[in-house]
């Protein structure tokens, strides 16, 4: 069975510091997905990667999947309070998403 | 707003109860997936439905039981509750190749079930 653990677990920051969130697998992902929940909200779909190495930026967010295809890191730049929210990395197993454990960030203004 | 429409909100129950979430997904998506989630377990995948039949079964308890009907909208039915099943439950939708593939899901807002 596909573990996804993530880490850290839980974040608090000030507004304007950088920070990265990982995923690690015990097996190699076929492909990632990393997706945001805002406290209330359902889970919404950031990135997907699919290559080894591959990297994906989305405004202050950078993604990378690790060349092996075993872990991946979620990298922001200048964390706003609107950061706020569960990280949860995802993987597709058959015919299931198989979530992480989840990075729950606090962005403090 | 992503499209999938889940009822109810919110729920309020007792031990010994059965309650049904509905969840109706985005237009034209074929699948439909029910996640719990719980404050110290995270999302954790119930079953799939693809087209009317069961295609994925997670860690589903024997008494949680789901469809979809031919509408493709999708009922959840929890019975004999516990505390324990207390948590909030997410349905999403996905289209695609019969339900495969690197594609997004799409999830509705979630219900939260409390059991007293």
């Amino acid at each position: 069975t596909q573990l996804l653990e993530q880490s850290p677990q839980f974040l608090s920051i000030q507004e304007g510091e950088n920070l990265t969130v990982y995923c690690n697998s015990s097996s190699v992902f076929s492909s990632l997905q990393w997706y945001r929940q805002e406290p209330g909200e359902g889970p919404v779909l950031l990135v997907t990667v699919v290559t080894g190495g591959e990297v994906k930026k989305l405004k202050r967010l950078t993604f990378q999947f690790g060349d092996a295809r075993k872990d991946s890191s979620l990298h922001i730049t200048a964390a706003q309070p609107g950061d706020t929210g569960l990280y949860l990395c995802a993987e597709r197993n058959t015919d299931k998403l198989i979530f992480g454990t989840g990075t729950r960030l606090q962005v403090f203004p | 707003d992503s499209g999938v429409t889940q009822t109810p909100k919110h729920l309020i129950t007792a031990t010994g109860q059965r309650v049904t979430l509905r969840c109706s997904p985005r237009s034209g998506d074929l699948s439909v997936y029910w996640y719990q989630q719980s404050l110290d377990q995270g999302l954790q995948f119930l079953i799939q439905y693809y087209n009317g039949e069961e295609r994925a079964k997670g860690n589903i308890l024997e008494r949680f039981s789901a469809q979809q009907f031919p509408d493709l909208h999708s009922e959840l039915n929890l019975s004999s509750l516990e505390l324990g099943d207390s948590a909030l439950y997410f349905c999403a939708s996905s289209g695609g190749n019969r339900g495969r593939g690197t594609g997004e899901l799409f999830f509705g807002e979630g219900s939260r079930l409390t059991v007293l």
